[in-house]
């Protein structure tokens, strides 16, 4: 199985201030197709998972553009531009190129 | 509107089968490219992929799971039942079924989850 490793697992980040996780793959994301199925969700306190970012870049309808997907190949990065007291919650990578999918360990997001 | 619900015993005992219906809307199995899969999430831990079924009939499961989950679907209920053998405490976790949209488009809605303990 592909494993997804995330860092930081802790990020405490004060009101206002960037805020950025990496997840990096044991194998290249890149699919025949030409595609890289790696998506990014947001697990607010006692909510379910939601997706914010599918396919590295692209932005799921709703999710403020203060969140953004970037990388490539191996090695992917969530960045908040400012972060906000409603982004609490843990992060977590998956990725659907390889089966069978899998998701990084999370990294917890806490305000400073 | 897409929604996906699912429902089953809170309280299972070990050595136990448990089965459990994600029922949904907003959508169907005969749109191409749709998939329902469940997912897991012990309490305080990360999540973990179980098993896909797609509008053809074709299901994957987890590499470690696979010899105790079974998937399959009721197109004309709009429902997925999971059923996993012989539970154990450590499957005690929160089980999700999400989607995969048209094209690949994974995990893009999720029900609210069910938390499921393994006690006796």
């Amino acid at each position: 199985d592909v494993v997804m490793t995330q860092s930081p697992l802790s990020l405490p980040v004060t009101l206002g201030q960037p805020a950025s996780i990496s997840c990096r793959s044991s194998q290249s994301l890149v699919y025949s197709d030409g595609n890289t199925y790696l998506n990014w969700f947001q697990q607010r306190p006692g909510q379910s998972p939601r997706r914010l970012i599918y396919k590295v870049s692209n932005r799921d309808s709703g999710v403020p553009d203060r969140f953004s997907g970037s990388g490539s190949g191996t090695d992917f990065t969530l960045k908040i531009s400012r972060v906000e007291a409603e982004d609490v919650g843990v992060y977590y990578c998956m990725q659907g190129t390889h089966w069978p999918d899998t998701f990084g360990q999370g990294t917890r997001l806490e305000i400073k | 509107q897409v929604t996906l619900r699912e429902s089953g015993p809170a309280l299972v005992k070990p050595t136990q089968t448990l089965t459990l219906t994600c029922t949904f809307s907003g959508f169907s199995f005969t749109t191409s490219g749709i998939c329902v899969n469940w997912i897991r999430q012990p309490p305080g831990k990360a999540l973990e992929w179980l098993a896909r079924i797609d509008r053809d009939d074709d299901k994957s499961y987890s590499t470690s799971l696979k010899t105790r989950l079974t998937i399959s679907k009721d197109t004309s209920k709009n429902q997925v039942v999971l059923t996993m053998t012989n539970m154990d405490p450590v499957d005690t976790a929160t089980y999700y079924c999400a989607r995969d949209g048209y094209n690949l488009n994974y995990f893009d809605y999720w029900g609210q989850g069910t938390l499921v303990t393994v006690s006796s």
